[in-house]
């Protein structure tokens, strides 16, 4: 896990406010993927972003959700209008090739968002 | 169809002895990577082992083993000599296809170990 910082560990946010969460990828790493885990449940894939270009999102929902990778700084999930089903466990990580293999792949500690 | 079973949702094991984890996936693809990770009660996830495809031999890291049985499609985790810190959930993931770039995972099963 060391190396891909997450931030914040704990957001809470009202319904319908905005969720923005941050992921820094290991050093070297160029490519960056986000994952969701809603209670009880195994992790989901959202989103596969490199520097500036989003390579898959099939795993995002359609609306409300985004993701960016810029040349600088760190890879932000922005959640509109947050509801209460987007209460989950946000996961970053981060791998040196796009075909992660072995211990190729790097997680971070995760984002726990709370909608109330 | 899931692309990644764990058929069992809590397995119980005593401290000092082993115990297997299943995982089957599906596929088509011939070439793929399975992993597994343990999730402890403060969230983190942590790599575990891996097996690629094409791998000719069971992956092994320490107490943790591979069991790959790639005509039935399964991938169970051995944990030798379970310690009390082994309590944790456990998930079984899969990437697919030599440009795949993202894991699939299982729903977990959460392993208690008994002192």
């Amino acid at each position: 896990n060391a190396g891909v910082m997450q931030n914040p560990r704990h957001l809470v946010r009202r319904r319908g406010q905005e969720a923005r969460l941050r992921c820094s990828p290991m050093k070297g790493h160029s490519h960056v993927y986000w994952y969701r885990q809603l209670p009880e449940e195994g992790l989901k894939f959202m989103v596969y972003l490199q520097k500036e270009n989003i390579i898959d999102e099939s795993g995002m929902p359609k609306e409300r959700f985004s993701a960016e990778f810029p040349k600088e700084g760190p890879s932000i999930l922005r959640i509109q209008q947050v509801v209460r089903g987007d209460s989950a466990a946000y996961f970053c990580a981060s791998s040196s090739l796009g075909q992660p293999s072995g211990n190729t792949i790097y997680f971070g500690e995760g984002s726990w968002l709370t909608v109330v | 169809a899931q692309k990644i079973t764990q058929t069992q949702p809590g397995m119980f094991v005593q401290e000092k002895e082993a115990v297997t984890l299943d995982c089957t996936y599906d596929t088509s693809d011939p070439s793929y990577g399975l992993f597994w990770y343990k999730q402890p009660s403060s969230g983190e996830m942590i790599f575990l082992i891996y097996q690629g495809s094409y791998d000719q031999q069971n992956a092994t890291e320490g107490r943790y083993s591979l069991n790959f049985q790639k005509a039935r499609k399964s991938a169970n985790l051995v944990i030798s000599a379970s310690q009390l810190g082994d309590s944790a959930m456990y998930f079984c993931a899969m990437r697919e296809g030599p440009r795949g770039s993202r894991l699939t995972f299982g729903e977990g099963t959460q392993l208690t170990v008994n002192p």
